[in-house]
């Protein structure tokens, strides 16, 4: 069965702290993706990556880095964390040109005390 | 970053109660999604639709890619207590950003057993 593996379902952190959410797929897909979730809110895009090394600002980029060394792995790092990151974070994946929409994985809820 | 207009926001049904959602753009999308998020999870894809005025079930479900391709909708008869969660629109155009998916804001769905 394919997936999207987020490394964690549920973290707490520190205000201050650097924290890095690790995202895998083993579908070989280009494309990847980290959103942000709120009620209310939606899904918001924070970063992309279409390719490794390659990345692009989402919508609401600003607080976060990415990082893709390998095809498989986009990782998203939150250089010093603040109470208003505290979200879910979903990391998705595609092929690139097929039309297919995004395979999601199973989200990080984030909490920053 | 743009968003679908998805109505409603949320529902509160009865079990075996259908249920309908739509989503509209100001702009033509060539792929139209619908995903389902359960409680604590990320979102997983329903229905894909790729031609205007396509029809598409699966199971219980019904979408359907509007004439104009600016609009989709979704159906669900007979709805029983797992129906539960947030159902999200999306759609994806071809061409230079066709990686990028555009969603509604979800519309929150409750069945009262």
């Amino acid at each position: 069965d394919v997936k999207v593996t987020q490394s964690s379902r549920y973290l707490v952190k520190r205000t201050g702290e650097k924290v890095f959410l690790e995202c895998v797929q083993d579908m070989d897909h280009e494309n990847m993706f980290w959103y942000r979730q709120d009620p209310g809110l939606g899904l918001r895009l924070i970063y992309f990556s279409y390719d490794v090394k390659m990345k692009e600002k989402g919508d609401i980029p600003e607080g976060y880095s990415v990082s893709r060394e390998k095809k498989e792995r986009f990782s998203l790092i939150l250089e010093s964390a603040s109470t208003n990151q505290t979200s879910m974070y979903l990391c998705a994946s595609s092929s690139a040109g097929t039309g297919r929409g995004y395979t999601f994985g199973s989200g990080t809820r984030l909490t920053v005390v | 970053g743009q968003q679908l207009n998805q109505s409603p926001q949320s529902m509160f049904i009865q079990e075996g109660e259908d249920v309908s959602m739509n989503c509209t753009s100001s702009s033509i999308f060539n792929t139209w999604l619908w995903y389902k998020q359960d409680p604590g999870e990320g979102p997983v894809l329903l229905i894909a639709l790729y031609k205007a005025g396509e029809l598409t079930s699966n199971g219980r479900l019904t979408a359907q890619f509007g004439i104009t391709r600016k609009d989709s909708f979704l159906n669900i008869s007979a709805s029983i207590p797992s129906d539960v969660g947030i159902y999200f629109c999306a759609g994806q155009r071809s061409g230079g950003s066709n990686y990028k998916l555009t969603f509604g804001k979800g519309t929150l769905l409750t069945v009262n057993p």
